[in-house]
């Protein structure tokens, strides 16, 4: 059964980049696209974008100018990174195998926090 | 883009049924069949519950389905059981080649 571990800072200042990393186990990135998807303290759920296991990529208008999705098949990873963060972006980031339509496994989510 | 708008809270008794609307526009929901709805249980990570407006994923339980009209996406529970009680998001495709969520529903099991 596949699974998805994710890492990465949980603590920014304003003005940082956000840099996650969801390793798969259990299955390969073939075949699939690859969602992070973020979640404010007791707010909704918000699609940030995805990649396919080919590279290409969608990304939500409202942060695209500050979003780079990236894969690795080498490494069975995918990753998020988020530049020039602000307390708006505080919130729980989940990676999920398939896009919205098709997510089928989760990260257990990070919560990143945004504080000078 | 704007969430979708989905309605706060809905309630019910178990055994129930219960109808979750979820309303875009023409850019959105109304203009394409990829409408999916998520589960999500407090402090869990949400779960893939009807995808393509009215499809199941497997292990889904038929008591949950999905249906569109127009603009408007609805998500039916019936038989409502104490499990069900969590927060149900739908999502769209959009124009922008991009997906949006809803506001998200709580559903409450009397």
């Amino acid at each position: 059964q596949v699974q998805l571990q994710q890492w990465g800072a949980g603590l920014l200042k304003p003005s940082e980049t956000l840099s996650l990393t969801c390793t798969v186990y259990g299955g390969s990135l073939s075949g699939y696209y690859w969602s992070w998807i973020r979640q404010p303290p007791g707010k909704g759920l918000e699609w940030v974008g995805e990649i396919k296991d080919s590279g290409s990529t969608k990304y939500n208008p409202s942060l695209k100018s500050r979003v780079t999705i990236s894969i690795d098949t080498s490494k069975n990873q995918f990753s998020l990174n988020l530049s020039s963060v602000t307390a708006a972006d505080t919130a729980v980031y989940y990676c999920a195998r398939g896009g919205v339509r098709s997510t089928s496994a989760w990260g257990q989510g990070t919560l990143v926090t945004v504080s000078s | 883009q704007s969430a979708l708008t989905q309605p706060a809270s809905v309630s019910g008794s178990p055994g129930q049924s219960i109808t979750i609307s979820c309303t875009g526009t023409s850019s959105d929901v109304g203009g394409y069949d990829y409408v999916s709805w998520h589960q999500q249980h407090p402090g869990k990570a949400p779960k893939l519950m009807i995808y393509d407006v009215s499809n199941r994923p497997s292990g889904v339980s038929n008591r949950f389905s999905g249906s569109k009209s127009g603009d408007t996406a609805s998500l039916t529970i019936s038989g409502l059981q104490a499990e069900d009680e969590a927060d149900y998001y739908c999502s769209s495709y959009t124009s922008s080649n991009s997906y949006v969520f809803g506001t998200g529903t709580k559903v409450t099991v009397l």
